[in-house]
């Protein structure tokens, strides 16, 4: 099984700082996905990578930029923190059309 | 503007009960229906999926129907179990700019009473 794996669990940040999320698929997996989950809007995409150095602006990218220099890792990247990017982060890979696998989330907080 | 509406945003069930979560979409070019289960603290995992050349599609308990004229497609839990007590998302996929797209809807909260 694909295992994504998100290097923190919670987080806590103070406004204006920047914030390196992490994350790393072990299945040599092409496109992964960066998204953020809040209470009754679902999740909502944030960037994509199809492969290394490669990015797409997904629905939501304002605020957040993104760095995938090897295949395995995703990061995404809060330049300037703000409280209403309080929220949870969850990171996904994908092998050419088949089911996306999630990793467990960061749950980012901003004070 | 949400392009994948679900309903209800929760739910009680009595165990052995039937969960019904329903879901619509306007654009024809979505391809690919997937529903997908998320535990608390935990990332959400594919359930069951559907294509919409097939009206319905059953594995285990979990059955998708589908009414491609209606736009709208459901998810089915049959004998709810308190272990089904979790966040569903409908999902849908189309390929759009050159890659694939998917949207979620916006959650239902299962709970099953025991």
């Amino acid at each position: 099984d694909v295992k994504v794996t998100q290097s923190s669990r919670y987080l806590v940040k103070r406004t204006g700082e920047k914030v390196f999320l992490e994350c790393v698929q072990d299945m040599d997996h092409e496109n992964m996905f960066w998204y953020r989950q809040d209470p009754g809007l679902g999740l909502r995409l944030i960037y994509f990578s199809y492969d290394v150095k490669m990015k797409e602006k997904g629905d939501i990218p304002e605020g957040y930029s993104v760095s995938r220099e090897k295949k395995e890792r995703f990061s995404l990247i809060l330049e300037s923190a703000s409280t209403n990017q309080t929220s949870m982060y969850l990171c996904a890979s994908r092998y050419r059309g088949r089911g996306y696998t999630f990793g467990s989330g960061t749950r980012l907080t901003v004070v | 503007q949400q392009q994948v509406k679900q309903s209800p945003q929760s739910l009680i069930v009595q165990k052995g009960g039937i969960s019904i979560i329903n879901c619509a979409y306007e654009n024809t070019a979505f391809d690919y229906f997937p529903w997908y289960q998320q535990f608390p603290g935990k990332g959400p995992a594919l359930l069951i999926a559907i294509r919409p050349d097939v009206s319905e599609k059953k594995e285990g308990r979990f059955t998708i129907s589908f009414n491609k004229s209606a736009k709208q497609f459901s998810l089915h839990i049959m004998d709810s179990q308190p272990g089904d007590s979790a966040t569903y998302f409908c999902a849908a996929s189309m390929f759009s700019g050159g890659y694939n797209k998917l949207i979620f809807g916006a959650g239902t909260r299962l709970a099953v009473h025991p």
